[in-house]
């Protein structure tokens, strides 16, 4: 079946850095992706979203960037803080039998040292 | 104001038994969900209702039975439990349909976790 990936399961890096978190996706389908945030004993918050019409999106300290060609998506996580800590999603809108269906890849851990 | 309310937090039961999850969101939103995530963090979903219709239905075992009896709620009902129902379950709501010009977004509550011994 179609699912969403996720290259790297754990990432460690020191404060102030730079993230980025890789999600690779099957469904060429796909139009609408969101990264989500979930921290330890809470469910997933919604970070950034972007539409398939768009390559790149900003937030405040957060990018994320599609690419349609390779079916590829990223989160940029710039000066990262120590309560960036988290495990991260990214989502897909898959719409195989006409309902949207939000299809989370696996997840990957995020540990700041200070 | 907690958006997405689920009750209980914790749930330690004894494999065979019944037991019920709760769902509640304040949001006004059209559709509702409820996730499985395993102990690898993997999270799938089980079920979406779109204001009391159910609208997906992922190969999840007739032990598992939604029920909405409003559009701001969607409770989860499990018989005859077994050790792999053991997981947090993660209820969540959203505004509408994508196709209906709707942000997709999901908003989650905090989690049910279930101990199956």
């Amino acid at each position: 079946g179609e699912s969403v990936g996720l290259h790297l399961p754990t990432l460690s890096v020191q404060e102030g850095d730079n993230s980025i978190i890789n999600c690779a996706y099957s469904n060429s389908a796909s139009d609408y992706f969101i990264w989500y945030k979930q921290e330890s004993g809470k469910g997933p918050q919604f970070i950034i979203d972007i539409r398939s019409n768009m390559d790149k999106r900003q937030g405040q300290r957060v990018t994320v960037l599609l690419n349609k060609t390779v079916k590829h998506l990223s989160l940029q996580i710039a000066a990262t803080q120590p309560g960036d800590s988290a495990v991260y999603f990214c989502a897909e809108n898959m719409t195989p039998r006409g309902s949207y269906i939000p299809t989370f890849g696996r997840g990957t851990s995020l540990i700041v040292h200070p | 104001d907690t958006a997405v309310s689920q009750t209980p937090k914790y749930l330690v039961t004894q494999m065979g038994n019944d037991k019920s999850i709760k769902c509640e969101q304040n949001l006004g939103h059209d559709t509702m969900y409820w996730y499985k995530q395993d102990s690898k963090k993997f999270l799938k979903i089980m079920f979406s209702y779109n204001n009391k219709e159910l609208i997906i239905n992922e190969t999840v075992p007739n032990r598992f039975s939604p029920k909405s009896p409003d559009k701001a709620h969607l409770n989860l009902h499990i018989n005859s439990l077994e050790l792999g129902d053991s997981a947090v379950y993660f209820c969540a709501s959203s505004r509408g349909l994508a196709g209906g010009g709707s942000t997709g977004e999901l908003f989650f509550g905090e989690g049910s976790r279930l101990t199956v011994l």
